[in-house]
């Protein structure tokens, strides 16, 4: 049983077009993530929802917009994507945001803008 | 500015040690996490470090220094399969997690 799950994988689409990745967890943690990583390796985090309440929106663009339909369930949809939105999006979960609650990724999503 | 510096990248032969250094500026300090991250995969936990001292696991040993703002992975007896990014994560005073941009290992036979 995989943890952390998202989709699609991959995604190559061209520019302007709007698309959606899909995430859930099956490890009944309160709290998930949306991390992009570019070329340059660098983690940057995007969202962060506790309880599907938004508790970190860091400056991305509003193209970016997040839902939380349970806390098992992260969506991030992007409208109108431009060649600098490709990167991999990570999904991720934790119990909490202190003490040494670990972060579980999933495999990620390579989106590709042409 | 809060930022992680940690090498870009590190050779190592197999069967021997690498340190792989992490310095840190952050406003707070709530904890240190070291990660490994395989070509194409997701990042998987290897520790957490909240008060000084060195904290084993198997091959894998990490150390922090909170004064100095610093922590080191220590690997031992290193195998191919070590070759991988290595990324370390300060979680700062307002318990959001800064990252550094990973240290490339590469494990030569």
């Amino acid at each position: 049983d995989t943890a952390v799950s998202q989709t699609p994988k991959y995604l190559v689409t061209q520019m302007g077009n709007d698309k959606s990745i899909k995430c859930e967890q099956n490890l009944g943690h309160d709290t998930m993530y949306w991390y992009k990583q570019d070329s340059k390796k660098f983690l940057k985090i995007m969202f962060s929802y506790n309880n599907k309440e938004l508790i970190i929106n860091e400056t991305v663009p509003n193209r970016f917009s997040p839902k939380s339909p349970d806390k098992a369930h992260l969506n991030l949809h992007i409208n109108s994507l431009e060649l600098g939105d490709s990167a991999v999006y990570f999904c991720a979960s934790s119990q909490g945001v202190a003490g040494a609650n670990v972060l579980t990724f999933g495999a990620g999503s390579r989106l590709t803008v042409l | 500015g809060q930022n992680i510096d940690q090498p870009t990248e590190m050779t190592a032969t197999e069967g021997a040690i690498v340190q792989i250094n992490c310095t840190y500026q952050t406003s707070g300090f709530n904890g240190l996490f070291w990660y490994q991250q395989h070509a194409g995969e997701a990042p998987t936990f290897l520790s957490y470090n909240v008060l000084d001292g060195l904290e084993e696991k198997g091959r894998f040993s990490s150390f922090l220094s909170r004064s100095k703002g610093y922590s080191y992975l220590l690997l031992k007896e290193l195998q191919m399969k070590d070759s991988a990014s290595y990324l370390c994560a300060v979680r700062d005073g307002n318990y959001q997690l800064i990252w550094g941009a990973g240290t490339k290992l590469i494990i030569k036979p």
